[in-house]
């Protein structure tokens, strides 16, 4: 079942925080995050594995709560680079198994 | 460079034909995925191969065939039987099924006139 991804757009201005959250109804092993820009292929951001370990790459980072299998994509100080649609990938508690990725959340970041 | 290519970038065909989607890599990963992407509906996987020679269904699998006989070839065929073919195909690779980043090719655009 394709995982819940909110909100599925979100503006915003250069400097601005936003949280795009993306929410299982199974239980889960591992969540991805990928982002991907307009007529390209998708780029990995993230993986969180079971445990509840927050991830951090620059000004992005993530967390993933297994008990209410949701994870959370942060973005902080936006830039104009981080514009383009991002996906959670979610992979079921049992491991080793495919990825079912959500709708997607649209982010426009402006000058 | 390592990473993967998919051929052609656009492709154009007529209702009824058979078209098949190159995908190659040079990760030397075992894994590899094929992705449909529609407007709104993000990605849903079609086939993947965890290994050669063996390949799984994924969500939307009807209509479509694929082939693993070398490990750095995944091609695709989309079939006469898919309803509605047009639609953008990625191929993505990693180095098994799971928690591993998955590497993406460019995408091929088909569109069935």
């Amino acid at each position: 079942q394709q995982p819940v991804q909110s909100p599925q757009a979100v503006i915003l201005r250069e400097g601005e925080d936003a949280v795009i959250n993306c929410s299982s109804s199974k239980a889960l092993y591992s969540v991805h995050w990928y982002r991907q820009k307009h007529g390209e292929a998708p780029v990995f951001l993230m993986i969180l594995l079971k445990g509840g370990e927050q991830k951090g790459h620059e000004k992005i980072s993530a967390s993933f709560n297994e008990k209410k299998q949701q994870s959370s994509l942060y973005l902080t100080a936006s830039q104009l680079s981080y514009s383009g649609t991002y996906f959670c990938g979610t992979e079921s508690n049992t491991g080793f198994q495919k990825l079912v990725f959500g709708t997607g959340t649209r982010l426009l970041v402006s000058p | 460079d390592g990473g993967i290519t998919q051929s052609p970038k656009y492709l154009f065909r007529k209702e009824g034909q058979n078209v098949t989607l190159s995908c190659e890599q040079n990760l030397n990963h075992d894994a590899m995925y094929w992705y449909r992407q529609d407007p709104g509906q993000g990605l849903r996987l079609i086939y993947y191969s965890q290994i050669v020679n063996d390949f799984q269904k994924g969500d939307i699998a009807e209509g479509y065939s694929v082939s693993r006989e070398k490990k750095e070839s995944f091609p695709l065929t989309v079939t006469s039987a898919q309803k509605n073919p047009t639609a953008f195909y990625l191929c993505a690779s990693s180095w098994r099924v799971g928690n591993n980043e998955q590497f993406f090719g460019p995408g091929t655009r088909l569109t069935v006139l």
